[in-house]
């Protein structure tokens, strides 16, 4: 029982280049959450999912694209990367007690 | 208490003392309250949560309180342990609002031996 895996652990891109961010979790949850954490400030929701084929906007949508599939994965895409952008992502299962992946460290040029 | 920007509030005891932290909360319509622990370079970690139908609930080590009238929260820790060293994030949620979780901005614990 892995729980939440995320990938990559970390990764550096230029500006406008894109990536998707994996995430995957076993415990068979319908609610799967993508935040960003920035430098002494909580975690801000960016999508979220209420099953497979069910997303929907966050505090901070805008340059991300999200898809569900299946249950199990929640794939992030960032578009058109930006400076902006360079953050922690946390990937996360569960409604109310959420359990969270290890997170991917992104810095964007 | 909660701060903006980017100095995080501290807290500091004495291993073997309790520790309180405190998290003021922003809507009276939320229903359920969640503390998290995010230890450095983790991703955050479920601790205790409460409903607001209860205003004190007890885990291992643990006790959240609530108090619905100044909508605060508070976190205690007992005989706090170098291993509860991290930085520790209040949340609530309300059904208006899809029941997405609303994150504090967290608190730094440290734990000197």
């Amino acid at each position: 029982n892995a729980g939440v895996t995320q990938t990559p652990k970390f990764q550096v891109l230029k500006t406008g280049q894109s990536m998707t961010l994996q995430c995957a979790q076993d415990m068979n949850h319908e609610y799967m959450s993508w935040y960003r954490q920035d430098p002494g400030m909580g975690l801000r929701l960016i999508h979220y999912s209420v099953g497979a084929g069910i997303t929907d906007q966050g505090e901070v949508p805008n340059g991300y694209n999200v898809s569900r599939s299946t249950t199990e994965d929640f794939p992030l895409r960032l578009l058109s990367a930006a400076p902006s952008q360079t953050s922690v992502y946390f990937c996360a299962s569960g409604y109310n007690e959420q359990f969270f992946g290890p997170g991917t460290r992104l810095t964007v040029l | 208490g909660e701060s903006v920007g980017l100095h995080l509030p501290t807290l500091s005891v004495q291993e073997g003392d309790n520790s309180i932290i405190n998290c003021a909360y922003s809507n009276s319509a939320s229903d359920y309250f969640i503390w998290y622990k995010q230890e450095s370079g983790k991703g955050p970690q479920f601790i205790i949560d409460i409903r607001s139908n209860m205003d004190k609930r007890q885990g291992q080590r643990v006790t959240v309180l609530l108090n619905k009238t100044v909508k605060h929260l508070s976190l205690q820790i007992a005989a706090t342990q170098p291993g509860d060293s991290a930085v520790y994030f209040c949340a609530e949620a309300y059904a208006g609002n899809n029941r997405k979780l609303i994150w504090g901005l967290g608190t730094s614990l440290a734990v000197n031996p």
